[in-house]
């Protein structure tokens, strides 16, 4: 059970160019969210889903596109990198079935300069 | 909006000494509570968690935390801090639905031995 997976870690990407993140999880959970960690600045909501194919935007989504094809993965999509995008970004997911399951299980995170 | 506000971004104590974060939030509705933990290059651990019942929560690590409605806070306490304990701590807050979480903007602990 490797329960939330985070592919890559790190990454340099140039101004303009694009990438994806991928976010795994092997728990069957519901809910699936992308936060970006900056100093001083706690953590803030990019996008999140609550189900296989759907996506809602969070507080930060400009510059951002997600997926949610299958129940278990994520995408972070950045079509256009820019420097404002230098930040470490965490993927959580939820199962949310009860008042019981609302912990979030987070990745290790993925360490992302823009130059 | 939910919102929640941490207002200490550094504490130092020394090692023994006890230990109070504050969290203050802001929620429309019945909140689910969370304190999680970061140790530096690492990702988040969950310490503790309060979404109803006994307002006085125990969590890992010697950790509790007590929900206080009236004053919309959730206080993290330890009675006795330890050198590995110096972290980074972030509040959070969510509730039924999306169960999206807010944090705050964390509290960094420093421990001197």
């Amino acid at each position: 059970n490797a329960g939330v997976t985070q592919t890559p870690k790190f990454r340099v990407l140039k101004t303009g160019q694009s990438m994806t993140l991928l976010c795994a999880q092997d728990m069957n959970h519901e809910y699936m969210y992308w936060y970006r960690q900056d100093p001083g600045m706690g953590l803030r909501l990019i996008h999140y889903s609550v189900g296989e194919g759907t996506t809602a935007k969070g507080e930060v989504p400009d510059g951002y596109n997600v997926s949610r094809l299958k129940k278990q993965n994520f995408l972070l999509g950045l079509e256009s990198a820019a420097p404002s995008q230098t930040s470490v970004y965490f993927c959580a997911s939820i199962k949310g079935d009860s008042q019981m399951n609302t912990e979030a299980f987070f990745g290790q995170g993925t360490r992302l300069t823009v130059v | 909006a939910q919102s929640v506000t941490q207002p200490d971004i550094h504490i130092t104590v020394s090692e023994g000494a006890s230990l109070e974060l504050r969290c203050n939030y802001s929620y429309g509705a019945t909140p689910y509570l969370f304190w999680y933990v970061q140790s530096p290059g690492q990702g988040l651990q969950l310490l503790l968690k309060y979404f109803s019942g006994d307002t006085l929560v125990q969590g890992i690590k010697g950790f509790e935390a007590e929900f206080k409605r009236s004053q919309s806070s959730f206080n993290l306490r330890k009675p006795s801090v330890h050198w590995s304990d110096a972290a980074e701590y972030f509040c959070a807050v969510s509730g039924a639905g999306s169960y999206q979480l807010t944090f705050g903007k964390g509290t960094k602990l420093s421990v001197i031995p």
